[in-house]
């Protein structure tokens, strides 16, 4: 069956320190793989997008890295800060315009 | 950016009663909006993809009698919730693909929670 898998536990960091969050997914060729940040009782907000035949992204602090062959995806937050404070949600969209299939995410704390 | 306005953020309703959910594409035009349902600490799921001028396809699984979508101009798609139960009750969400960053634009959400 399809997958996809997040850290299921929450990610507890210091503040300064670089977060790094896990996406596994099975049974899956994505063409997107996309992460988005979800605050409680708010809809997701994209971040970045990364295509299968691209092996890294970078958006100021974000960098994301998708490995089509071990079907991961690493998304790191450097120099995070409690802003940072959220649930990330990592996504695969099978070809453009289709519609998301999304992990359950992984909820990320930043204590100063 | 794309921006995605969705009405209300929350309602309460009494079971048996019907709920409409409103998005808007605020400054773009979606010719297709995806409806998702988010239970807590749960994934988005997919309920129904939405397309301007022709019938909703829905997700198996999902009773096309029972939510009623609706995307009858380029900026405007609605979810109505018929019949509600309390078992309807969760977030609903609406996307749709901005063009420019290639990622999707959700709206704010809306909670429902059916007494």
């Amino acid at each position: 069956s399809q997958k996809i898998e997040q850290n299921s536990e929450a990610l507890n960091i210091q503040e300064g320190k670089t977060a790094t969050l896990t996406c596994n997914y099975t049974n899956y060729s994505p063409a997107y793989l996309q992460w988005y940040r979800q605050d409680p009782g708010r809809g997701p907000v994209f971040l970045l997008l990364i295509r299968e035949n691209e092996k890294e992204k970078r958006k100021e602090r974000l960098k994301v890295t998708f490995d089509t062959t071990l079907k991961q995806s690493l998304f790191h937050i450097t120099a995070s800060q409690p802003a940072d404070s959220a649930t990330y949600l990592c996504a695969l969209e099978l070809a453009s315009g289709y519609a998301l299939n999304f992990g359950k995410g992984t909820s990320l704390l930043v204590t100063p | 950016g794309a921006v995605v306005s969705q009405h209300p953020s929350w309602v309460i309703c009494k079971s048996g009663t019907s709920v409409k959910i409103e998005c808007r594409s605020l400054d773009f035009q979606a010719t297709t909006m995806f409806w998702y349902r988010q239970f807590p600490k749960q994934s988005l799921m997919l309920m129904a993809t939405s397309n301007e001028g022709s019938k909703a396809t829905y997700e198996q699984g999902v009773e096309k009698d029972k939510f009623l979508i609706n995307h009858a101009s380029l900026t405007l798609s609605t979810l109505t919730v018929t019949s509600a139960h309390p078992e309807d009750s969760s977030f609903y969400i609406c996307s749709a693909r901005d063009k420019i960053t290639e990622g999707y634009t959700f709206g704010s959400g809306t909670r429902l929670t059916v007494v």
